[in-house]
């Protein structure tokens, strides 16, 4: 595969649950990040991480967690999913840099109910 | 606080010429970027602008305006497969993009 990875593409989820979604990308890209989008708004950014190792909150952090443990990977858990939460969540890497563009997975479509 | 507008959603006819402004107010600004996301699908990158004036890259345009903070996407020779919605972004002082909720562009016959 080239690119950005993620899983599961769809999923619904009872509130309360515990879930995480990955995310793989084998570019070797410095930068990742977890954006969800929601109808009549933009890409907000939950988390991020610059390189390895490392990781920041962004707008929207809370009731979510990542982790970045190598260069490939960049898993969301929700501890305890509620219902606003329904979204669809991408992932993206960049390079990094101030100009490099972010690459996007296509998705994962989450509904709590 | 940190803004981007963009128009809801434009209609345009195939062949045509259609521009999609967005405006931006945020806390520095270290480059605009231009994807365009089908229904469904993940955005992809169209282009970037750091420096004021127009960058050309087949069809599409983008323009940018750091004094006013402003840029514009123009698409000529409009196709069926135009159809998406276009999402403004802004690198901010802290180099994370600032996304506008997107244009949706309609093209009709």
């Amino acid at each position: 595969i080239a690119g950005i990875t993620q899983a599961p593409t769809s999923q619904i989820l009872a509130a309360g649950r515990r879930m995480t979604l990955r995310c793989t990308q084998d570019m070797r890209h410095n930068a990742m990040y977890w954006y969800r989008q929601d109808l009549g708004l933009g890409l907000r950014l939950i988390h991020y991480s610059n390189t390895a190792g490392t990781t920041g909150k962004g707008e929207v952090p809370d009731g979510y967690s990542v982790s970045r443990a190598n260069t490939d990977d960049f898993p969301l858990t929700l501890a305890s999913a509620v219902p606003s939460q329904t979204s669809v969540y991408f992932c993206a890497s960049s390079p990094g840099g101030e100009n490099t563009e972010a690459f996007f997975g296509q998705g994962t479509r989450l509904t709590v109910v | 606080g940190q803004n981007i507008d963009q128009p809801t959603e434009m209609t345009a006819t195939e062949g045509a010429i259609v521009q999609i402004n967005c405006t931006y107010q945020t806390s520095g600004f270290n480059g605009l970027f231009w994807y365009q996301q089908h229904a469904g699908e993940a955005p992809t990158f169209l282009s970037y602008n750091v420096l004021d004036g127009l960058e050309e890259k087949g069809r599409f345009s983008s323009f940018l305006s750091r004094s006013k903070g402003y840029s514009y996407l123009l698409l000529k020779e409009l196709q069926m497969k135009d159809s998406a919605s276009y999402l403004c972004a802004v690198k901010g002082s802290n180099y994370q993009l600032i996304w506008g909720a997107g244009t949706k562009l309609i093209i009709k016959p």
